[in-house]
């Protein structure tokens, strides 16, 4: 699986968007870029995920360069309740185990402070 | 998406002493997985388990130190064997399920996971 660029952290005013991005250079053709994010003291959630085409869902959207080499998050209007670790991580549709995801590979993500 | 409970949410344990998680899910799945999350990393997929057959661990992760049960469809075990403060971590259980996406894409459930502190 292809490996993933984040930054360590950032800010964001609450109210405004957050735009977080994502490297992932190596990307092949079938591997799709997903999005989790983990809020203190709880398991991932998943966000979104997409190929090649911009997705939005309630939320939040996803942009994809041309290239497919880097993505952004975007959420809209951060609330407090956005304050969370954000993990890009780039797959195939159908995963090692017989069309499992279990082998998510996570890396450090992106701490998501957001303050008012 | 599937609802997942952990039990217990939290534990303080005892050097050489061994805790067994439980994860329930409130419907069928065929593959549960189990992760770890020490303190400030990210996580880390211990092994897999499914229905009727021994789990498949990952690199690094052996069944004697994490001995897993899978007795039905909604339920799992996690056991952390002879407790070192190595294994202080949050270990959680997640499953697999389809999100209503255009590509049907198969996503991970998380639940809230574990936190073990080992004394």
């Amino acid at each position: 699986d292809a490996k993933t660029t984040q930054p360590p952290s950032m800010d964001c005013a609450e109210g405004r968007a957050a735009n977080l991005p994502c490297n992932h250079s190596t990307i092949s053709g079938n591997e799709y870029v997903y999005w989790y994010r983990q809020i203190h003291s709880q398991g991932p959630q998943y966000i979104i995920h997409g190929l090649k085409n911009n997705e939005t869902n309630e939320m939040a959207s996803l942009i994809i360069t041309e290239d497919r080499k880097s993505s952004t998050l975007i959420l809209p209007h951060a609330t407090l309740r956005d304050t969370a670790v954000y993990y890009c991580i780039v797959r195939g549709l159908r995963g090692y185990y017989g069309g499992s995801q279990g082998n998510l590979i996570f890396g450090k993500g992106t701490k998501l402070s957001v303050k008012p | 998406s599937a609802v997942i409970s952990q039990k217990p949410s939290r534990d303080i344990c005892q050097r050489g002493t061994s805790l067994t998680i439980q994860c329930q899910v409130d419907s069928q799945v065929t593959m549960m997985f189990w992760y770890r999350q020490q303190p400030g990393q990210s996580l880390t997929l211990i092994a897999t388990a499914n229905q009727g057959s021994e789990a498949t661990y990952e690199s690094g992760f052996v069944i004697d130190k994490f001995p897993i049960s899978r007795p039905n469809l909604t339920f799992s075990t996690l056991t952390v064997s002879n407790m070192s403060p190595e294994d202080s971590s949050i270990y959680l259980c997640s499953v697999e399920s389809v999100e209503n996406t255009r590509s049907g894409a198969n996503v991970l459930t998380f639940g809230a996971g574990s936190r073990l502190t080992v004394l």
